[in-house]
């Protein structure tokens, strides 16, 4: 089955310019998370999705990032305007919500943003 | 405030060896903890996870213990192969949210 697919995989830009990031999940996961990981850290949750409602956008910085998930299946992450600190790994995940167990997410490649 | 930690941002380890990685947390309602590899320019890819009802899991040559008292589990690798070179992220899910809290991850080099 096809994996987690993000695009574009890297994304230059200058400050105070939009980005967008795209996320198809895999085929029946109704879950899908963003996670921002900076360089020598661990992924960190920005928003998460059960079908098309955020139930969790607690860690998202809500005056410059937005995200949606038409029909509950794609998503797009965009940062407007985008600042030097925005550098980062922007990760896409997504699961299935189903009985009570561990929570495995699958994660694409990444989108990898350098704001100049 | 970090939830996961796992103190140890490098680990060196012969071929054939045995390859410990630790991590530690400080929320007692995670219920399931998981360790993910990563490569890199690539996602972080499942390895193996544990429930916290269990003190130990086996997946082939990966082995995840947990100490529920200390809040610690730990991820053994034997024999570790070169192949096995990468990030490991030890993660933790509980509570309402479900999501998924990761440590800042271990770099594994295994040498020849």
């Amino acid at each position: 089955e096809a994996g987690v697919v993000q695009s574009p995989r890297y994304k230059i830009i200058e400050k105070k310019q939009p980005v967008a990031f795209w996320c198809n999940p895999i085929s029946g996961h109704n879950t899908l998370y963003w996670y921002r990981q900076n360089l020598g850290q661990g992924p960190e949750l920005l928003i998460r999705y059960e079908n098309e409602e955020a139930v969790d956008d607690s860690q998202l910085p809500k005056d410059r990032f937005s995200a949606e998930r038409l029909k509950g299946v794609d998503s797009t992450l965009k940062i407007q305007p985008a600042e030097l600190g925005d550098s980062a790994v922007y990760l896409c995940a997504s699961s299935w919500t189903g009985p009570p167990g561990a929570n495995v997410l699958t994660f694409g490649a990444g989108s990898r943003l350098t704001v100049l | 405030d970090q939830q996961v930690k796992q103190n140890s941002p490098s680990l060196s380890v012969q071929e054939g060896r045995i390859s410990i990685l630790n991590c530690d947390y400080t929320n007692s309602m995670f219920d399931y903890f998981l360790w993910y590899k990563k490569y890199p320019a690539e996602g972080p890819t499942f390895l193996i996870s544990i429930s916290s009802i269990k003190d130990k899991n086996e997946d082939g040559r990966f082995t995840v213990f947990l100490n529920k008292s200390a809040k610690h589990l730990s991820l053994h690798i034997v024999p570790s192969q070169p192949g096995d070179s990468a990030v490991y992220f030890c993660a933790a899910n509980g509570g309402s949210q479900g999501n998924l809290i990761f440590g800042k991850g271990t770099k594994l080099s295994v040498k020849p």
